[in-house]
């Protein structure tokens, strides 16, 4: 069966700051990968997708940046975090043109 | 621009007091409707996908239907159990393979023993 792991869990850091969020699939092959970001009381923001290795969209401009270095590890990252960066970050995995699968999510807050 | 609203925002229900959450659709084309759960500080659950209006699914205590405009996700006798927000997507046809879905904000269930 297929599992979707996120790290960290949670963090905290100060403006500024770098940031690297790491997502991992496992007991799959050449999934499509999605970034989202969900404030409280809000809808899912598609931040980045990608359908293969070194293939990224973004779907917003933003502080962000995403990476897929291997084909089951995609990495959300940002040079120095602003405080609308706050918020729940998502990573999803689909075999594509179906479901989408999500993983437990990482809580960011930036002070 | 495709859309996807939820109502209501928040339901509060006592246990064993069936009800239905809405999810509306503007779409130019739909490849597939989902439903999800989510639990407080933890990621979506996957739970149903629709492909064409008529269609039904179940699962426990839920059921999903869908029409043309709206997706309906039918709650039977609830549990407290079954707290959690519920989040509707749909999977328009020109996102392409990608499957770039878009989400409504969700509705908050309570259900209240």
């Amino acid at each position: 069966s297929q599992t979707i792991h996120q790290w960290p869990a949670t963090l905290v850091q100060p403006v500024g700051s770098p940031l690297s969020l790491e997502c991992t699939v496992e007991g799959t092959s050449n999934p499509n990968l999605y970034w989202y970001r969900q404030a409280a009381g809000r809808g899912l923001q598609l931040l980045f997708y990608s359908v293969g290795i070194g293939q990224i969209s973004s779907e917003v401009p933003q502080n962000l940046s995403a990476s897929r270095p291997q084909d089951r590890q995609f990495i959300l990252s940002s040079k120095k975090l602003l405080l609308s960066d706050s918020g729940f970050y998502l990573c999803a995995w689909s075999p594509g043109g179906s479901e989408q699968y999500f993983g437990p999510g990482t809580r960011l807050t930036v002070t | 621009e495709d859309q996807v609203t939820q109502s209501p925002e928040a339901l509060r229900l006592q246990e064993g007091e069936s009800s239905s959450l809405n999810c509306s659709y503007t779409v130019s084309g739909l490849r597939g409707l989902f439903w999800y759960r989510q639990d407080p500080g933890k990621g979506p659950e996957f739970l149903f996908t629709l492909y064409s209006a008529g269609e039904e699914k179940e699962k426990e205590r839920l059921k999903a239907t869908l029409t043309k405009k709206e997706s309906f996700l039918h709650i039977t006798a609830p549990k407290p159990e079954d707290s959690a927000t519920y989040l509707c997507a749909v999977y328009p046809v020109l996102s392409g393979g990608y499957n770039k879905l878009i989400f409504g904000a969700g509705t908050r269930l309570a259900v209240h023993p």
